[in-house]
């Protein structure tokens, strides 16, 4: 049981490049989530998702897509990187299904950082 | 959007001492959650308490949801506690709002 797991660890882009972060969880949750988190804060909502083929948006969803195609993975896109988007970017899942384990509890991946030159 | 706010902000700790971690919250939350990322940033989930107590080892929580406030007290604190704590509430369906964190240094 992996839990939640995020390609690439490290990336470098130069500005105007794209790029997608894949992230996948092994615990059949329900919801997943993209967040970011600058230096010195706290970790703020990009997109998410709660179910296969959803997608919402969060707190700062400008600049970014994302596709959950299969329950177990969602993905990050960058379509014309900028230097904002240097960030640590964090997955996120929550909410089996599973009986005698439903909770709302989310469980982060080890985390993309991502710097844009 | 809700407001949540950690104090203190920074934390320096003789090994062995104990500390309580405060978070309040501007509204009424449907659950919170208590992380602890370590010095290489992975975040790790110390409590899910959306009210009342929990203890896990050194450390334990409480959640007076009513009076919007969290706190996480830790124990004979080590070494390998030293980190950011973050609290995180939820309000609506899904997402998470993130406190700043407290920055805890534990010296040996």
């Amino acid at each position: 049981n992996a839990g939640v797991t995020q390609t690439p660890k490290f990336r470098v882009l130069k500005t105007g490049q794209s790029m997608t972060l894949l992230c996948a969880q092994d615990m059949n949750h329900e919801y997943m989530y993209w967040y970011r988190q600058d230096p010195g804060m706290g970790l703020r909502l990009i997109h998410y998702s709660v179910g296969e083929g959803t997608t919402a948006k969060g707190e700062v969803p400008d600049g970014y897509n994302v596709s959950r195609l299969k329950k177990q993975n969602f993905l990050l896109g960058l379509e014309s990187a900028a230097p904002s988007q240097t960030s640590v970017y964090f997955c996120a899942s929550s909410y089996s299904l599973n009986p005698g384990a439903i909770s709302y509890e989310q469980y982060f991946g080890p985390g993309t950082r991502l710097t844009v030159t | 959007g809700i407001q949540v706010e950690q104090s203190p902000p920074d934390l320096i700790l003789q090994e062995g001492a104990n500390s309580t971690l405060r978070c309040n919250f501007s509204d009424s939350v449907n659950n919170l959650q208590w992380f602890h990322q370590n010095p290489w940033g992975q975040l790790i989930n110390l409590f899910y308490i959306p009210s009342g107590t929990k203890q896990n080892g050194r450390l334990s929580a409480t959640t007076v949801a009513t009076e919007r406030y969290s706190l996480l007290y830790i124990s004979s604190s080590q070494t390998t506690d030293s980190g950011v704590y973050f609290c995180a509430v939820r309000t609506g369906a899904n997402n998470l709002f993130f406190g700043t964190g407290t920055r805890l240094t534990v010296i040996p």
